[in-house]
């Protein structure tokens, strides 16, 4: 099984419905990301949290919100979703007290049309 | 302004063409540079971390250098399969330490 999980994988989605992509963790890592990806653009930060009560905006959070539901578990929401956020989102963790790499997710390809 | 710039931003070599990969920075305190690989449609995958000036570390054709200013992704004798997009990220003191990444070199290696 897989360290850091996302689901779903792939989901088409309307312009103004809601959407939630989870994400959940089996590294025992405190820190959490979710990172967007677009062409010629590479990863850029959405929202990160070091632990449960500590949840940060990245820097495009702007249309989107974030969870951490547990120490495992942190999922992202897109309130009404929009054409331009169709993108690869990307969820990591890494262990904030050894500073050492991140470990990705597969990712999930979001289509709003 | 990018903090972290990769270069070039596409590469393609003959298998066997030896070649380097770049990534500059232009931030101070610097607490780690890592490189990861990505394959199309995939997750990155972690390859090294280097955390001072001097530091190079190895894994079969690949090899990451460190200066005070930039680091390098040697691949030496590449071959297709080493085929994907290399990303360079930095963690910074005075950013927590969350990784920031550039924008990738995408390698394609013809046999």
């Amino acid at each position: 099984d897989a360290d850091v999980t996302q689901t779903p994988r792939n989901r088409i989605t309307k312009t103004g419905k809601r959407i939630m992509l989870e994400c959940s963790q089996t590294k025992g890592h405190d820190r959490m990301y979710w990172y967007r990806q677009d062409p010629g653009l590479g990863l850029r930060l959405i929202y990160y949290s070091f632990d449960v009560k500590d949840i940060n905006k990245g820097e495009i959070s702007d249309g989107y919100s974030v969870s951490r539901q547990a120490q495992a578990k942190f999922s992202l929401s897109l309130e009404s979703a929009i054409p331009n956020q169709t993108a690869l989102y990307f969820c990591a963790t890494s262990d904030g007290d050894r500073n050492t790499e991140a470990f990705f997710g597969q990712g999930t390809r979001l289509t709003v049309v | 302004e990018d903090q972290v710039t990769q270069s070039p931003e596409a590469l393609r070599l003959q298998e066997g063409e030896s070649s380097s990969l770049n990534c500059s920075y232009t931030v101070s305190g610097l607490r780690g540079l890592f490189w990861y690989r990505q394959d199309p449609g995939k997750g990155p995958e972690f390859l090294f971390t280097l955390y001072s000036a001097g530091e190079e570390k190895e894994k079969e054709r690949l090899k990451a250098t460190l200066t005070k200013k930039e680091s390098f992704l040697h691949i030496t004798a590449p071959k297709p399969e080493d085929s994907a997009t290399y990303l360079c990220a930095v963690a910074l003191s005075g950013g927590s330490y969350i990784p920031t990444f550039g924008r990738g070199t995408s390698l394609i290696v013809h046999p």
